[in-house]
């Protein structure tokens, strides 16, 4: 398998525009999560799915933020309109199942992303 | 909710043993997962545990005491690719959440 897969890998852009990160999970997999990851912050989890259901997005951090899983191989997070301190390496991992582990949550390369 | 901490940073020698410690408060307790993280990477899983004790994997191992809210990360025969981030987390009684610790940066040097 070639492992959780994001993209873009690195995106710059400008105050006030639109973000999209996309996310294909390990196949088999029936959870997927999102994170974001700072100096400041450390390793933040913004919500998770759960056979494409959201669970928990008690993490977003407002309503710029906004995640979708319209099937079991894709998922996106959007910011819009993107600000400065949006700037953070994105994770996106999933994981197999619910107990044991079979919760290790494999990670994609993340999404370095940089608001101007 | 849940409390992790962890040692900010540590150095130890090549070939030495080291050993991150990790305590945690939790409101639920359901697991708990090191994981680590070269610069620029993903994190990447390297141990799990549910039950007190200790867990081995080669040159890792790593420990928990529920009852202490505490763990450590033991790192054998370090050589200088284990200079990396360590990051404990801790899975409360959601199955699906894991909270992450703020991570230990290790230096191994020659």
């Amino acid at each position: 398998d070639a492992g959780v897969i994001q993209s873009p890998r690195h995106e710059v852009t400008e105050m006030g525009q639109e973000v999209t990160l996309r996310c294909k999970p390990i196949s088999g997999h029936d959870y997927l999560f999102w994170y974001r990851q700072t100096m400041m912050r450390g390793l933040e989890l913004l919500i998770y799915f759960n056979n494409n259901v959201p669970i928990d997005d008690s993490g977003m951090p407002e309503d710029r933020f906004s995640a979708k899983m319209p099937n079991a191989s894709f998922s996106t997070l959007k910011i819009q309109p993107s600000e400065p301190r949006d700037s953070a390496v994105y994770f996106c991992a999933s994981s197999m199942g619910l107990a044991g582990s079979t919760d290790t949550q494999y990670f994609g390369p993340g999404t370095r992303l940089t608001v101007l | 909710g849940q409390n992790i901490d962890q040692p900010t940073e540590m150095t130890a020698t090549e070939g030495a043993i080291v050993q991150i410690n990790c305590t945690y408060q939790t409101s639920g307790f359901n697991g708990l997962f090191w994981y680590q993280q070269h610069a620029g990477e993903a994190p990447t899983f390297l141990s799990y545990n549910v039950l007190d004790g200790l867990e081995e994997k080669g040159r890792f191992s790593s420990f928990l005491s529920r009852s202490k809210g505490y763990s450590y990360l033991l790192l054998k025969e370090l050589q200088m690719k284990d200079s990396a981030s360590y990051l404990c987390a801790v899975r409360d009684g959601d199955a699906g959440k894991s909270t992450f610790g703020d991570g230990t940066t290790l230096t191994v040097k020659p």
